[in-house]
């Protein structure tokens, strides 16, 4: 019954691949997100979408590019790997409601390393 | 960059109440305030939020300050697996959706 689920867990490859990191929710949220969390644990917020349109895209290089086929999916996919991409991405939803502040669920996060 | 400061660690006994600190003294008027905590290897879960009331759930109590500049965050019986790092947040709006800042929060340790 996993609210926010992303695939895979783990993820180890080469510098230079192109490879992604899919999340589903069952929650029926209307919005989801991507998080990166460094080395130095730092969570930062890269991307939001809300019924399939993007809505924060926050300075993350081109090489990231989230896709929402619907609005119960998010995925990232990333372009030629960099050593610096190694992190956990966790994603996240919640529900839009208007005027209302809604808490966000997380996945349990990918972790990425870069060889 | 956050809005809130937090003590980077702090120790608890378990079964006590654990009193988590945070000042946000740059919070606007229509600004919640935020916790959220994240156990080893997990995704970050979320506590509770407040605007200016005291709140309280099954998880903890939040009491805001008058003048929500600050705010603590309990946790009546702390148990080993509610250590954890704790953050604030101070939640802000941008184009209609959620964005959570995220700084360095709280570790606490709660101790046998």
């Amino acid at each position: 019954d996993t609210a926010v689920s992303q695939t895979p867990k783990y993820l180890v490859t080469q510098m230079g691949n192109d490879k992604s990191i899919k999340c589903e929710q069952n929650l029926g949220h209307d919005t989801m997100y991507w998080y990166k969390q460094d080395s130095k644990k730092f969570l930062k917020i890269m991307f939001s979408y809300n019924n399939k349109e993007l809505i924060i895209n926050e300075t993350v290089p081109n090489r990231f590019s989230p896709k929402s086929p619907d609005k119960a999916h998010l995925n990232l996919h990333i372009n030629s790997l960099e050593l610096g991409d190694s992190a956990v991405y966790f994603c996240a939803s919640s529900k839009e409601v208007k005027g209302l502040n809604q808490p966000q669920h997380f996945g349990d996060g990918t972790r990425l390393s870069i060889l | 960059d956050a809005k809130t400061t937090q003590p980077t660690s702090m120790d608890c006994a378990e079964g006590r109440a654990a009193n988590l600190p945070c000042n946000h003294s740059t919070i606007s008027g229509n600004e919640y305030v935020y916790w959220y905590r994240q156990i080893h290897s997990q995704g970050p879960q979320y506590i509770i939020h407040g605007l200016k009331n005291n709140e309280t759930n099954e998880m903890a109590s939040l009491i805001i300050t008058e003048d929500r500049k600050s705010s603590t965050l309990i946790l009546p019986h702390a148990t080993l697996r509610d250590t954890a790092v704790y953050y604030c947040i101070v939640r802000v709006d941008q184009g209609g959706s959620e964005k959570l800042v995220f700084g360095k929060g709280t570790k606490l340790t709660v101790n046998p």
